[in-house]
């Protein structure tokens, strides 16, 4: 009964380092979805995907890519990460309007 | 743009009293609404949703009321707990559009 998870959990990266966070669904969900949650901003969508093998940008995309090769995984990537991205990143599924997350990566950029 | 906005960033409220959360929503394109619960560490949760062909939703002790005209829906948690205690996002979407935009939250605190 795993339903999404994300990995890692924490992070500590420095500034121009890469990283790839990691989420799995096993509900066989249709969409997916990359949210960053910051201090009195709310979650706000950075990427999204309605089917294996298709992305879209969301709200704040900038400074990040993302891959869905199989059904069940959404990649999210940083290729140079920056002090802005450090929030707390939530990964969810959906197969109609309600949204199931992750229990979230907090990412710190140092 | 904040399409949905939680103007009220916390809310202390005594057990047993009920609860008002409040959303308002500028995009007139959105059709269906969602409330989520949020615990420190964990990720956001499904509560209770309505669609705009509805003006109001019950589950148990929270009911969701949508009200088209003002752009504004809230949640009420009648009678409240202590285990309410959490952030209460709110989320609108066009149905088909399939992305869900939040609102700010608001940090709700149970006073036994």
């Amino acid at each position: 009964n795993a339903g999404v998870t994300q990995t890692p959990k924490f992070r500590v990266l420095k500034t121009g380092q890469s990283m790839t966070l990691l989420c799995a669904q096993d509900m066989n969900h249709e969409y997916m979805y990359w949210y960053r949650q910051d201090p009195g901003m709310g979650l706000r969508l950075i990427h999204y995907s309605v089917g294996e093998g298709t992305t879209a940008k969301g709200e704040v995309p900038d400074g990040y890519n993302v891959s869905r090769l199989k059904k069940q995984n959404f990649l999210l990537g940083l290729e140079s990460a920056a002090p802005s991205q450090t929030s707390v990143y939530f990964c969810a599924s959906s197969q109609g309007t309600e949204a199931f997350f992750g229990q979230g990566t907090r990412l710190t950029v140092v | 743009d904040q399409q949905v906005k939680q103007n009220s960033p916390s809310l202390s409220v005594q057990e047993g009293r009920i609860s008002i959360l409040n959303c308002d929503y500028t995009n007139s394109m959105f059709d269906y609404f969602l409330w989520y619960k949020k615990y420190p560490a964990e990720g956001p949760t499904f509560l209770i949703s309505i669609s705009s062909i509805k003006d109001k939703n019950e589950d148990g002790r929270f009911t969701v009321f949508l009200n088209k005209s003002a752009k504004h829906l809230s949640l009420h948690i009648v009678p409240s707990q202590p285990g309410d205690s959490a952030v209460y996002f709110c989320a609108a979407s066009v149905q088909g559009a399939q992305k869900l935009v939040f609102g700010q939250g608001t940090r709700l605190t149970i006073n036994p």
